[in-house]
């Protein structure tokens, strides 16, 4: 059962540089999301998505891109990256939006903008 | 928007002492999650609330919404150096994350 499985686990990249961190779920849930976390800092929402075909804006969506074309998986593109980008990524996942159940996230993308 | 603020910050404290962290928003929540992050780990769900003034226990951890669902708490009695990590509540829809409060056990 593996759950929410985020990759790359760690990634360096240079300034101006793009990228797409990949985020797969087995459990057949509907509610994705992605999360930024800075040192010290709580989660904040990227893009979320609530079904295949369906995605929308969180608090910070400047700079990235998402795309749902199946229910396993949820990408997450960083356009041009820049040093504020600089993070840790966490793809969440669970059953339903309206719901409210409880959300399984991925370990984590360390990422660093040189 | 709404807003999660949860105090304290960080809070050191002796093993075997009590923890509070409380949650606030600033708009009425559908219900609360909260959620438990190791050093260097990912978010785990501990548990939901959703009806107003409801009270729910996990061994330890004693968790309250508030009345007018707009405020909640998460006490641990006689802390153990395996409750170190940071405590996040998270409002509505996994939309809106509180800032989380770091917790550090003195052995």
């Amino acid at each position: 059962n593996a759950g929410v499985t985020q990759t790359p686990k760690f990634q360096v990249l240079k300034t101006g540089q793009s990228m797409t961190l990949q985020c797969a779920q087995d459990m057949n849930h509907e509610y994705m999301s992605w999360y930024r976390q800075d040192p010290g800092m709580g989660l904040r929402l990227i893009h979320y998505s609530v079904g295949a075909g369906i995605t929308d804006q969180g608090e910070v969506p400047n700079g990235y891109n998402v795309s749902r074309s199946t229910t396993e998986d949820f990408p997450l593109r960083l356009l041009s990256a820049a040093p504020s980008q600089t993070s840790v990524y966490f793809c969440a996942s669970s059953y339903g939006f309206f719901m409210n159940t409880e959300a399984f996230f991925g370990q984590g993308t360390r990422l660093t903008v040189v | 928007g709404q807003q999660v603020m949860q105090i304290p910050q960080y809070q050191h404290v002796q093993e075997g002492e009590d923890f509070t962290t409380y949650c606030n928003s600033s708009t009425t929540l559908s219900n609360i999650q909260w959620y438990k992050q190791r050093p260097g780990g990912h978010p785990v769900f501990l548990i939901q609330l959703v009806k107003s003034g409801e009270v729910k226990k996990q061994k330890r951890l004693t968790f309250q919404f508030g009345e007018a669902k707009k405020n909640s708490s998460l006490h641990i009695t006689a802390t153990q150096t395996t409750d170190v990590g940071t405590y996040f509540c998270v409002g509505g829809n996994m939309l809106t994350f509180g800032g989380g409060t770091r917790l550090m056990v003195k052995p």
